[in-house]
């Protein structure tokens, strides 16, 4: 069995602030683990993904993740936020299994 | 090249009707995946082909459906409409399933039950 729990269902920043998106997941077999961004009536688009390569891994727009597995998380960061960031972003994972089991997203506002 | 390419973008059923979204993948994909999306359950997998087989099926009413065809486009069908059936329907096609493949999706298919 896999899951994905996001943290904050909705996070402010300040442009040009740090922006941090908290994704755990349970999964009892080692896991792949993605990041996908969902724009307004759009489907969604990868931002990174990890497959037990590089433990920190380099997405699209700036954005990075860090596999941390004793803390079973994968938690998404940019240094500096852009106004065309604010969308919504989940986390999912995918384990031995031919289907992705998302969080329920987090909505990432940025106040200019 | 193509992305994942849903029709229709938008759809007005009611409620007992049936329906059927369609799903075209990249070019040379071989999985495509449908996924549920409302604001109260979130991104919910419905069921997943690969060359015409149901892999991996999500757990939902048999009142959901779907196939595969030779040239990988899908269908999924939804019959007797409820209006919980309400959503964004997604479409996510990948080279292969297997787990560390990246899937892209498409636009997504507006289903509104009345």
């Amino acid at each position: 069995a896999q899951s994905v729990t996001q943290l904050g269902s909705h996070v402010s920043v300040s442009e040009g602030a740090l922006v941090l998106l908290r994704c755990n997941y349970s999964s009892s077999v080692p896991p792949y683990l993605f990041w996908y961004v969902q724009y307004p009536n759009q489907g969604l688009q990868l931002l990174l993904k990890y497959t037990s390569a590089a433990t920190l891994v380099k997405g699209i727009n700036g954005f990075e993740a860090e596999f941390k597995k004793s803390e079973t998380s994968f938690h998404l960061t940019k240094p500096s936020a852009h106004m065309s960031d604010a969308a919504e972003y989940f986390c999912a994972v995918s384990a031995a299994s031919y289907q992705l089991t998302f969080g329920k997203g987090t909505k990432l506002s940025v106040i200019p | 090249k193509a992305g994942v390419t849903q029709t229709p973008r938008y759809l007005i059923k009611t409620r007992g009707q049936q329906v059927t979204l369609s799903c075209s993948p990249i070019s040379g994909h071989r999985s495509v995946s449908w996924y549920q999306q409302t604001p109260g359950q979130g991104l919910q997998f419905l069921f997943e082909y690969f060359s015409e087989t149901q892999r991996n099926k999500g757990n939902f009413p048999g009142r959901f459906s779907g196939r595969q065809f030779s040239n990988s486009r899908s269908e999924m069908n939804v019959s007797t409409l409820e209006l919980g059936d309400s959503a964004l329907y997604l479409c996510a096609s990948s080279a292969d399933r297997v787990s560390n493949t990246e899937a892209f999706f498409g636009q997504g298919t507006r289903l509104t039950v009345v």
